[in-house]
């Protein structure tokens, strides 16, 4: 069974195109997260939903759109790829901070989008 | 704001050596603190976590850390480092609005035979 799920595992695409990122969890959590991780392996956060509601958008340029149709689900959809956007992207779940503090982010396996 | 150093992007460890890693960071609210593993083409794996009370953490795979709040520190270490722990290992915090990681810049450990 896996907790956190991303598909495709790999993009290979031309810049310009769009292209979309799906991310599904199945350990019952509220919240779930964007993080991307550059070519040096630093990892810096995106987005973040709770119950479907945007609760983190860090300074990402808005060709970069997240979509949570329910609390299991995050999507990343990315128009006009840019060769600067050749990264790995993670999906993370957790509960709500409301539920208790320092919740752990459980992350999926990571979607590698490269542009040409 | 908070931030994270870790000191020393690749460290090299004999098998049964001592792993050290070190994290250092900076927060103006008590700090949640994280460590994850990556293993090569993989995702983010919590090895253990402060939040609370006792400082001493242990972690899995035979991980601890230690919470030193007058050093602002939460270093890593394993006693006999196994060729399985060859990884990229990622220090973090939280403590803010919606719960986000701010992570360490990773350091890579090499394990020799």
């Amino acid at each position: 069974d896996t907790a956190v799920s991303q598909t495709p595992k790999y993009l290979v695409t031309q810049m310009g195109n769009d292209k979309s990122i799906k991310c599904e969890q199945n350990l019952g959590h509220d919240t779930m997260y964007w993080y991307k991780q550059d070519s040096k392996k630093f990892l810096k956060i995106m987005f973040s939903y709770n119950n479907k509601e945007l609760i983190i958008n860090e300074t990402v340029p808005n060709r970069f759109s997240p979509k949570s149709p329910d609390k299991a689900h995050l999507n990343l959809h990315i128009n006009s790829l840019e060769l600067g956007d050749s990264a790995v992207y993670f999906c993370a779940s957790s509960h709500s901070r409301l539920r208790g503090l320092g919740e752990t982010q459980y992350f999926g396996p990571g979607t590698r989008l490269l542009v040409l | 704001a908070q931030s994270v150093t870790q000191l020393g992007s690749h460290v090299s460890v004999s098998e049964g050596a001592l792993v050290l890693l070190r994290c250092n960071y900076s927060s103006s609210v008590p700090p949640y603190l994280f460590w994850y593993v990556q293993y090569p083409n993989q995702g983010l794996q919590l090895l253990l976590k402060y939040t609370t009370g006792a400082t001493l953490v242990k972690g899995i795979n035979g991980f601890e850390a230690e919470f030193k709040k007058s050093e602002t520190s939460f270093h890593l270490t394993k006693p006999s480092a196994h060729m399985s722990d060859a990884a990229e290992y990622f220090c973090a915090v939280s403590r803010t609005a919606g719960n986000k990681l701010t992570f360490g810049g990773g350091t890579r450990v090499l394990v020799k035979p």
